[in-house]
């Protein structure tokens, strides 16, 4: 089954303590993106990235790191956790081409900066 | 700074009652303006892409239209199962998708 898996699902944890949410698909697609989405404000784009060993920032990048060292892995570092970024983040991929412009979502994670 | 603003922020319709979602954007060169479709607790599900003025796509009760400035998706004769937040983005020159902030819609039997 075609399909975006992150990990953790939920997380809770203490400011400055560095966390990694994983991303995972398996559809063979070049472009994967981070967002976030917060109540009122829509997703915002964090990070995305084109290709391996390619990336760049979106509108929010501000807290966080990426690296895309595989085709089909994208994780999110958060180096020192900051209540402001409790929120629920999403990642996406899509192939290039034609189909580019289609954004397959995963399940989120739900993350608590305490 | 490419923009996407949406209308109304929520909406709630008798099953059966069409209306229709506004999806306002100003972008730098459109590359493409995309809805998609949210239930709680899941991440968005794609429905339509469009990607120039006079553009129209269906897919069962749904319809979405372009403009130069916005775009609209209309919903004729809903059911309970069309409630969902409803998610406009563009493309422009670059790279990265903007989102505006959605259209809650409920749909009452």
């Amino acid at each position: 089954e075609a399909q975006v898996t992150q990990n953790p699902r939920y997380l809770i944890t203490v400011t400055g303590k560095k966390l990694t949410v994983t991303c995972s698909q398996n559809m063979n697609h070049e472009y994967m993106s981070w967002y976030r989405q917060d109540p009122g404000l829509g997703l915002r784009q964090i990070y995305y990235s084109m290709n391996v060993e390619v990336t760049d920032k979106g509108d929010v990048p501000e807290g966080y790191k990426v690296s895309r060292k595989e085709k089909r892995n994208f994780p999110l570092i958060l180096e020192s956790p900051s209540p402001n970024q409790t929120s629920l983040y999403f990642c996406a991929s899509s192939a290039q081409g034609v189909a580019k412009n289609i954004q397959y979502f995963g399940a989120g994670t739900r993350l608590s900066v305490l | 700074e490419d923009q996407v603003t949406q209308s109304p922020e929520a909406l709630r319709l008798q099953e059966g009652e069409s209306s229709s979602l506004n999806c306002s954007y100003t972008v730098s060169g459109l590359r493409g303006l995309f809805w998609y479709r949210q239930d709680p607790g899941k991440g968005p599900e794609f429905l339509f892409t469009l990607y120039s003025a006079g553009e129209e796509k269906e897919k069962e009760r749904l319809k979405a239209t372009l403009t130069k400035k916005e775009s609209f998706l209309h919903i004729t004769a809903p059911k309970p199962e069309d409630s969902a937040t409803y998610l406009c983005a563009v493309r422009g020159y670059g790279q990265n998708f903007v989102f505006g902030p959605g259209t809650r819609l409920s749909v009452l039997p």
